[in-house]
């Protein structure tokens, strides 16, 4: 199994604060992702990444940004949270072309 | 834009006995993958079955199998003998053929009864 870690699994933090949150792979995936899951949204797709410094919006990137300076981590930063980004944060990566994504344990992030 | 449906917020079924959770999903795309994902109480995501669009035969893992209606764009899930460990969330998703992006559904919450 492809070795895919996230940091931190939990997170209690204040509305107007940045947080970042932590992907890190194992093996040279190109294809990195982060999702947030939300009750009766399923996962949403945030931003993903295709390459090193290469990503592209996804369809609830506003509030977010990322960065991938190395192949391994991927990271998602919220420059300042606010309730609404209280959800269930998720990374994948793509590991052939044919599979779905392998999913990291995902962060628990409340915004108070 | 592609979207995927899952019509059954929850269902439950008697240990033992068989059950199907329901997904459609809108494209206009001929080739593309679909996949059924299994989340536990532990938040994991596991990949329970795969369908490749273009292969008619249904994709069949022990206990779970899939109906791949094409045509209608439903994509069911079958899971027989339930068993006590097969409750979960359960998420059907959708992606194109060289298209980089997983789309899900909004999900199905399955309870066993002993």
């Amino acid at each position: 199994d492809a070795g895919i870690t996230q940091s931190p699994r939990h997170k209690v933090t204040e509305t107007g604060t940045p947080v970042t949150l932590r992907c890190h792979q194992t093996e040279n995936h190109r294809y990195m992702y982060w999702y947030r899951q939300d009750p009766g949204h399923g996962l949403r797709l945030i931003h993903y990444s295709y390459g090193v410094k290469d990503t592209d919006k996804g369809e609830v990137s506003d509030g977010y940004s990322v960065s991938r300076s190395k192949t391994e981590d991927f990271l998602l930063t919220l420059e300042s949270a606010t309730s609404s980004q209280t959800s269930v944060y998720f990374c994948a990566i793509r590991t052939t072309v044919s599979d779905g994504y392998t999913f990291g344990s995902g962060t628990r992030l409340t915004v108070v | 834009a592609q979207t995927v449906t899952q019509s059954q917020p929850e269902m439950s079924v008697q240990e033992a006995e068989t059950v199907t959770l329901s997904c459609t999903y809108d494209t206009s795309e001929s080739d593309y993958y679909l996949f059924w994902y299994k989340q536990p109480p532990s938040r994991q995501m596991i990949l329970v079955i795969r369908q490749e669009a273009y292969k008619q035969q249904n994709a069949t893992e022990n206990r779970f199998s899939v109906n791949f209606q094409k045509a209608a764009k439903s994509f069911s899930l079958k899971i027989s003998d339930s068993q006590l460990g097969d409750a979960a969330m359960y998420f059907c998703a959708y992606r194109e053929t060289g298209a980089q992006k997983l789309v899900f559904g909004q999900g199905t919450r399955l309870t066993i009864n002993p």
